[in-house]
């Protein structure tokens, strides 16, 4: 089924340690997103890419990078994770209007533990 | 600063009933208003969006009422389910939907009583 595809669906990760969490879309979409999901917090941009080749910080970018590596495909590292970053992560992309009416697709998370 | 405010964080609605999600923004750039549904373990999907140019947009149980106004939109679910139990989150952007980021709302957890 077309979607966006996330991977791993869970992680424990020790304090320090380092990982990638992988996304791909097969929708043709220009824009991708990186979100986390906290009790209480809704949903928070970590940061996004407009296009191939292009990517911004969003609201909570700090301890974490992206790499977009083609069209298809955006990555999400933790270089040295931390407790803090405790939570599900949730990767998004986005069609033009009517694709579908201008409104997000998700995968279906990556909940990671960092102890 | 959030920019999309919702309430109530959490609702309980016995079957048959209506259940009614507010939400509130403040820049008034805003022109388009999503609400996502997410079920548990599962990530939002997109369930009904309008554009300020209606006042009321109707698909089946679900109807999003909009007051330019007021700078609110709200989320109804006549004849609630137990299916429908779930968290819905309101958003907005600008561009219409097909430029600017998604501001989500915090969400709001519906239980719907059988």
């Amino acid at each position: 089924n077309a979607g966006v595809t996330q991977t791993p669906k869970f992680q424990v990760l020790k304090t320090g340690q380092s990982m990638t969490l992988q996304c791909a879309q097969d929708m043709n979409h220009n824009s991708m997103y990186w979100y986390r999901q906290d009790p209480g917090m809704g949903l928070r941009l970590i940061y996004y890419s407009a296009s191939e080749g292009t990517t911004d910080k969003g609201e909570v970018p700090n301890g974490y990078n992206v790499s977009r590596l083609n069209k298809r495909e955006f990555s999400l590292r933790l270089e040295s994770a931390a407790p803090s970053q405790t939570s599900v992560y949730f990767c998004a992309s986005r069609g033009e209007l009517g694709q579908p009416f201008g409104g997000y697709t998700f995968g279906s998370g990556t909940r990671l533990t960092v102890v | 600063q959030q920019q999309v405010k919702q309430s109530p964080q959490s609702l309980i609605v016995q079957k048959g009933g209506i259940s009614i999600i507010n939400c509130a923004y403040e820049n008034t750039a805003f022109d388009y208003f999503p609400w996502y549904q997410q079920f548990p373990g599962k990530g939002p999907a997109l369930l009904i969006a309008i554009r300020p140019d209606v006042s009321e947009k109707k698909e089946g149980r679900f109807t999003i009422s909009f007051n330019k106004s007021a700078k609110q939109f709200s989320l109804h679910i006549m004849d609630s389910q137990p299916g429908d139990s779930a968290t819905y989150f309101c958003a907005a952007s600008k561009g219409g939907g097909s430029q600017g980021n998604l501001i989500f709302g915090k969400g709001t957890k519906l239980s719907v009583k059988p």
